[in-house]
């Protein structure tokens, strides 16, 4: 069993909507959740990142933990066609920063 | 923001020889960088973890005499695949975190490495 599990998708949702992104995790050690976006043939790049439990919104983006459930999520509002990419959930463990757990990654099309 | 930089973005090489990937910071100072590896739709994998001025970390199951890792410099670390075969063929991205960040992490575009 993997440590983060992440839906490949493709996600295809129509300019304007929601996108609903989520990872689950086994490993209740994880303490840091990030949401990376990668474009095709390009580095990722990082979006929103959180400590433990408990809600954060950048602009268009709101990122949500629950550790309970081992669950995080990732919304989009007002999607735009820029936004198609592949969507990444990290995690890491307090004890090992930098060592990244990398969930498969969402590909997501918002069609104009 | 951020800057990390990777050269070459591509790469096509004989089986058997060897290929050099750069990683550069480009504007601030990286104590740490990570190499990567990715192949095509599956998740970012860990190969190890280079520090300026010390050996590398390598993770459990990355041979550390087939992917030599040097960080001579606090804005740049290389990445050496020897004897590449077409196995090693896939995407490898590097990673730098500044000086005292706790969770940035700013990636590079990606080296695409293909061994014929």
């Amino acid at each position: 069993q993997k440590e983060v599990e992440q839906d490949p998708g493709p996600l295809s949702v129509p300019e304007g909507a929601i996108v609903s992104l989520n990872c689950t995790y086994s490993n209740s050690a994880f303490q840091y959740f990030m949401w990376y976006r990668q474009y095709s043939r390009k580095g990722p790049e990082l979006l929103m990142y959180t400590y433990s439990s408990g809600n954060k919104e950048d602009g268009r983006f709101t990122a949500q933990v629950d550790k309970s459930s081992k669950y995080i999520s990732l919304f989009i509002r007002d999607s735009q066609p820029s936004d198609s990419a592949t969507y990444l959930c990290a995690m890491r463990r307090t004890d090992s920063w930098g060592k990244l757990q990398f969930g498969a990654g969402t590909q997501v099309v918002v069609t104009p | 923001g951020a800057v990390v930089s990777q050269h070459p973005s591509w790469v096509i090489c004989k089986s058997g020889t060897s290929v050099k990937i750069e990683c550069r910071s480009l504007d601030f100072q990286a104590t740490t960088m990570f190499w990567y590896r990715q192949f095509p739709k599956q998740s970012l994998m860990l190969m190890a973890t280079s520090n300026e001025g010390s050996k590398a970390t390598y993770e459990q199951g990355v041979e550390k005499d087939k992917f030599l890792i040097n960080h001579a410099s606090l804005t740049l670390s290389t990445l050496t695949v020897t004897s590449a075969h077409p196995e090693d063929s896939s995407f490898y991205i590097c990673s730098a975190a500044p000086g005292g960040s706790n969770n940035e992490q700013f990636f590079g575009p990606g080296t695409r490495l293909t061994v014929l």
